[in-house]
């Protein structure tokens, strides 16, 4: 099955920073979403982006499906937005996602 | 609409019990699939269900049965419950495998520990 790598595994930041997050994939993606694991283990899903650019407030995201990568921006960012960010894929025709091991934030006041 | 609604929150178990996780959705999804997190692991896909009367293994299905007798219902069970099954489990729907633009929706997960 399809291979997600996430980088960084582990992000710290004062509040108001920007910083990026990114997923590479080892097949063609499908299904690509972007999910948000609050600090009470709530999952939120944040985008559904095999191609393109998608914005929401101060997050937004980009994949590039011909080179398997996707990229995740968290501008100015809040102590609402820690909690680990997770990518996944199917990388077929079916709805298997494949997740990621996860992005670890962590914004400081 | 309460969207994915997962029973218990919470569950102890002693080695070789049996029990059944409860996942409902009312979004009239096609998709429903179960994940299990463990620490350092991400999510890993238990089972999943393309509709009613349609179940299919994902990574790791050992251990655990599902069925899908309605839209609405999802049910995971274990069968001989092990110390290795303790985890958080995730329930999750979409609306629609073909055609793109479905995303996954998530209950709030169960916690299950097994001594």
């Amino acid at each position: 099955g399809i291979q997600v790598e996430q980088s960084p595994p582990d992000l710290i930041l004062q509040e108001g920073a920007n910083s990026t997050l990114r997923c590479n994939f080892s097949d063609s993606v499908n299904n690509l979403q972007w999910f948000h694991q609050n600090p009470w283990g709530q999952l939120i899903n944040l985008f559904y982006i095999p191609s393109g650019t998608k914005q929401n407030g101060r997050l937004s995201a980009t994949t590039v499906a011909t080179e398997r990568y996707s990229l995740l921006y968290i501008s100015s960012s809040q102590t609402t937005d820690s909690g680990v960010y997770f990518c996944a894929d199917s990388g077929g025709s079916n709805y298997k996602l494949t997740f990621g091991k996860g992005t670890l934030l962590t914004v400081n006041p | 609409n309460a969207g994915v609604t997962q029973t218990p929150k919470f569950q102890v178990l002693k080695t070789g019990q049996s029990m059944t996780l409860q996942c409902a959705q009312d979004m009239n999804h096609e998709y429903m699939s179960w994940y299990r997190q463990d620490p350092g692991m991400g999510l890993r896909l238990i089972h999943y269900s393309v509709g009613a009367g349609i179940t299919d293994q994902g990574e790791v299905p050992n251990g655990y049965n599902v069925s899908r007798s309605t839209t609405e219902d999802f049910p995971l069970r274990l069968l001989s419950a092990a110390p290795s099954q303790t985890s958080v489990y995730f329930c999750a729907s979409t609306r629609s495998v073909r055609g793109g633009n479905s995303p996954l929706h998530f209950g709030n997960g169960t916690r299950l520990t097994v001594t």
